[in-house]
């Protein structure tokens, strides 16, 4: 059973960082890129980039280029996404999901971030 | 500014059927295959309902159904369900390996 777990709800401070994480299980954790995407709150869908576990290679939105970090431990089948210099707007459910040729076959629960003073 | 233009909304009755369009202005968009499509029912995670157009995951109701034409991908729901109620979301993947979401549809079913 493919399966991704998120880290639990996060309340960050305006200029801070934030850390999510997201353990797959049930696959080969390196064979499958894996996307983060976010929600804020009344907005649609967001995709930030996504990271390839096997190699660590990376590929970032434009938008996010300079504040995002993805990076992965493949030892325990995890991937994390770390945003910096958090701003209001920052504010979201932030997914991870499993990439599958073009597009996401299996996503996370979502991890609420919110960024307040 | 999304990339792929959805209509903020849609509705339909039971047993009705309703369509939810996806437009795109790149050429990556008219060329290639892969459009995908995801529901989001208030409060849970997306669920990939289409993918490479027309293509159903296993689990998913053939009610559901894609297509494209030229620039614009549809969703189509038949014999719309009161579970059905939910945002839709297009998605495509793009030649520099990144991907766009559309603005999202809401579906009522009245």
């Amino acid at each position: 059973h493919v399966q991704l777990v998120q880290s639990g709800a996060e309340v960050k401070k305006p200029g801070a960082s934030v850390k999510v994480s997201c353990k797959a299980s049930g696959y080969t954790f390196t064979g499958y890129n894996m996307h983060w995407v976010r929600q804020a709150p009344g907005q649609g869908l967001e995709w930030m980039g996504w990271i390839n576990p096997n190699t660590g290679g990376t590929n970032y939105a434009q938008k996010f280029q300079g504040r995002v970090t993805m990076t992965r431990d493949t030892s325990i089948s995890t991937a994390y996404m770390e945003l910096s210099r958090l701003r209001s707007d920052d504010t979201a459910v932030y997914y991870c999901a499993r990439r599958l040729t073009y597009h996401m076959d299996v996503w996370g629960k979502g991890t609420t971030v919110t960024v307040s003073s | 500014q999304s990339a792929l233009t959805q209509p903020p909304s849609v509705s339909g009755s039971p047993g009705q059927s309703v369509t939810i369009s996806c437009t795109g202005t790149s050429s990556d968009f008219s060329t290639y295959n892969r459009v995908s499509w995801y529901q989001l029912p208030p409060g849970t995670a997306p669920k990939l309902m289409i993918y490479e157009v027309s293509n159903r995951p296993s689990g998913v109701p053939d009610r559901f159904s894609g297509s494209k034409s030229g620039s614009t991908a549809s969703l189509t729901i038949s014999g719309l369900q009161a579970e059905d109620e939910a945002d839709y979301y297009c998605s495509s993947y793009t030649s520099s390996s990144t991907w766009v979401f559309g603005g999202g549809t809401k579906l009522t079913v009245l």
